[in-house]
């Protein structure tokens, strides 16, 4: 059973500060990992698609790393602003699966303190 | 920007009663899935479904669970006789599918909050 974990899995920062959160998933078969950001009563938002080992990708202040080999991503805010209060999701595409179904981790919930 | 919508966006139901979610996918996509989120727990995997078909499920998709697309443009979930487990957030997602890793991304709805009392 794969499994897919990500911490922590609730923060709270003051406006400004910089922030990082971790999604771990397995290391084998890698095929992509997705990053959503989710706001309550809202579609989940897709921020960023990584598939290569060692993918940097970066939106504004929001940036991901992709490290394939060891089995995580990490996802970085920097200056946190109150908007961007909101579940951060991963999921792992799974690879064995004929259609890529995604494989969730448990989120992490971010609160931005004004 | 195209988006995939669902309807209800709350939906409450007796224990046995039957109920239909329903979602309406980007238009241009060719896969479609629904995931549901207990509680306190991970949004988990319940079906996909390919031209006309399921193409893959989760033990969670028994006999009590089923899925259309009556017409071009609509993709349901129905849950006979509810129970109070069923309970949860259900999300509709599509995607365009492709030869790229690109194409496999996954554009989700806001989710039908269903609530078995």
């Amino acid at each position: 059973i794969l499994n897919v974990e990500q911490s922590p899995q609730s923060l709270h920062v003051q406006e400004g500060d910089s922030t990082n959160f971790t999604c771990s998933f397995p290391s084998s078969n890698f095929y992509a990992l997705h990053w959503y950001r989710w706001e309550t009563a809202k579609s989940p938002e897709a921020l960023f698609v990584m598939t290569l080992n060692g993918d940097e990708k970066k939106k504004g202040r929001i940036s991901a790393t992709l490290n394939t080999k060891e089995g995580y991503s990490y996802l970085y805010i920097k200056g946190s602003q109150p908007e961007d209060s909101a579940t951060y999701l991963c999921a792992f595409a799974d690879p064995s699966s004929g259609t890529y179904k995604y494989i969730f981790g448990t989120g992490t919930r971010l609160k931005v303190l004004a | 920007e195209p988006e995939v919508t669902q309807t209800p966006s709350h939906q409450v139901t007796q224990m046995g009663q039957e109920v239909i979610l329903r979602c309406v996918p980007i238009s241009n996509h060719l896969y479609f899935y629904w995931y549901r989120q207990i509680l306190g727990q991970k949004v988990e995997f319940l079906v996909s479904f390919y031209n006309n078909e399921i193409s893959e499920k989760s033990e969670i998709f028994d006999d009590q669970f089923s899925v259309e697309r009556p017409d071009g443009s609509n993709f349901t979930l129905k849950i006979r006789s509810t129970k109070l487990e069923d309970s949860a957030m259900y999300f509709c997602a599509s995607s365009e599918r492709g030869g790229t890793r690109l194409n496999n991304e996954q554009f989700f709805g806001p989710g039908t909050r269903l609530t078995v009392l």
